[in-house]
C-alpha cells in the first residue's frame, strides 16, 4: 500500500516567492497533519484537520502560513510570502480518527528559503 | 498541557549490547497513548512501538520494547542486540484519548558503535 505521498522532496526558492507544499494521505485515512521539523524547535504540530476540517491551526506561525484540504486525498502547506526562517522540514502526517493509531509520516519536504 | 522530555540528547550503544532511552511526560490525564518513532538519515519517520496506558503489560516489538512506569509518567525503549541500523534520532511522543494532536519529545540520538 502506498504511504503518505509528500511533493515535492526538496524545495529551494528565493525569500518572498510563494511556496507550496503537497500531501496525499493514506487512503482511508480520515486525519491529516503538518508538522515542521527544525533543529532549533525540534517538531512542532502546525495545523490538522479531521475528515478535511481544520481542528486546530494554533501551531501556524503566522498569517503567511495557510493550509487546506480541499478532499480526502490531498492537502497543501503555503507559504506566502517565504522568508529565510521558514527553511525547515516540513512532513505531512495521516492516521485514522482514533487514539491509539499512529500518525503515518510523510518523507518530508525539505525546504530552503535563500 | 502536556509535554515530553527526552533528557538524553544523545546515547552510543556497541552493537549487539543493549540500550535503553528515556522519556517521561506530563499529563493529568489517565486516558492516553504513547509511542516511539525513529527517524534514520533518510528522514523517514518510522513507528517503533507504541503503549497504550490502560494496558499494565509493557509493549514489545521484536528488540524493541518498552518499560512503562504510569505512575511516574516514564515511558523509556530498550533496544537489544543494538544493530548499526538501529542508529537514529529516536523520539517519544504522547498522545491523549480522543484527541489527535500528538507531543513529540526533544529527540534522542543513538549512535551504534560496530
Amino acid at each position: 500500500d502506498a504511504g503518505v505521498i509528500q511533493s515535492p522532496r526538496h524545495e529551494v526558492t528565493e525569500m518572498g516567492q510563494e511556496v507550496t507544499l503537497r500531501c496525499k494521505p493514506i487512503s482511508g485515512h480520515n486525519s491529516l497533519f503538518w508538522y515542521r521539523q527544525t533543529m532549533m524547535r525540534g517538531l512542532e504540530l502546525l495545523i490538522y484537520f479531521n475528515n478535511n476540517v481544520p481542528i486546530d491551526d494554533s501551531g501556524m506561525p503566522e498569517d503567511r502560513f495557510s493550509a487546506k484540504m480541499p478532499n480526502a486525498s490531498f492537502s497543501t502547506l503555503k507559504i506566502q510570502p517565504s522568508e529565510p526562517r521558514d527553511s525547515a522540514v516540513y512532513f505531512c502526517a495521516s492516521s485514522l480518527n482514533q487514539g491509539w493509531q499512529p500518525q503515518h509520516f510523510g518523507d518530508g519536504t525539505r525546504l530552503s528559503i535563500l | 498541557a502536556q509535554t515530553v522530555t527526552q533528557s538524553q540528547p544523545e546515547m552510543s550503544v556497541q552493537e549487539a549490547e543493549t540500550v535503553t532511552l528515556s522519556c517521561t511526560y506530563d499529563t493529568s490525564e489517565s486516558d492516553y497513548y504513547l509511542f516511539w518513532y525513529k527517524q534514520p538519515p533518510s528522514r523517514q519517520m518510522i513507528l517503533v512501538i507504541r503503549q497504550e496506558a490502560y494496558k499494565q503489560q509493557n509493549a514489545t516489538e521484536n528488540r524493541f520494547s518498552v518499560n512503562f512506569q504510569k505512575a511516574a509518567k516514564s515511558f523509556s525503549l530498550k533496544i537489544s542486540d543494538s544493530q548499526l541500523g538501529d542508529a537514529a534520532m529516536y523520539f517519544c511522543a504522547y498522545r491523549k484519548s480522543g484527541n489527535n494532536d500528538m507531543r513529540f519529545g526533544a529527540g534522542t540520538r543513538l549512535t551504534v558503535k560496530p
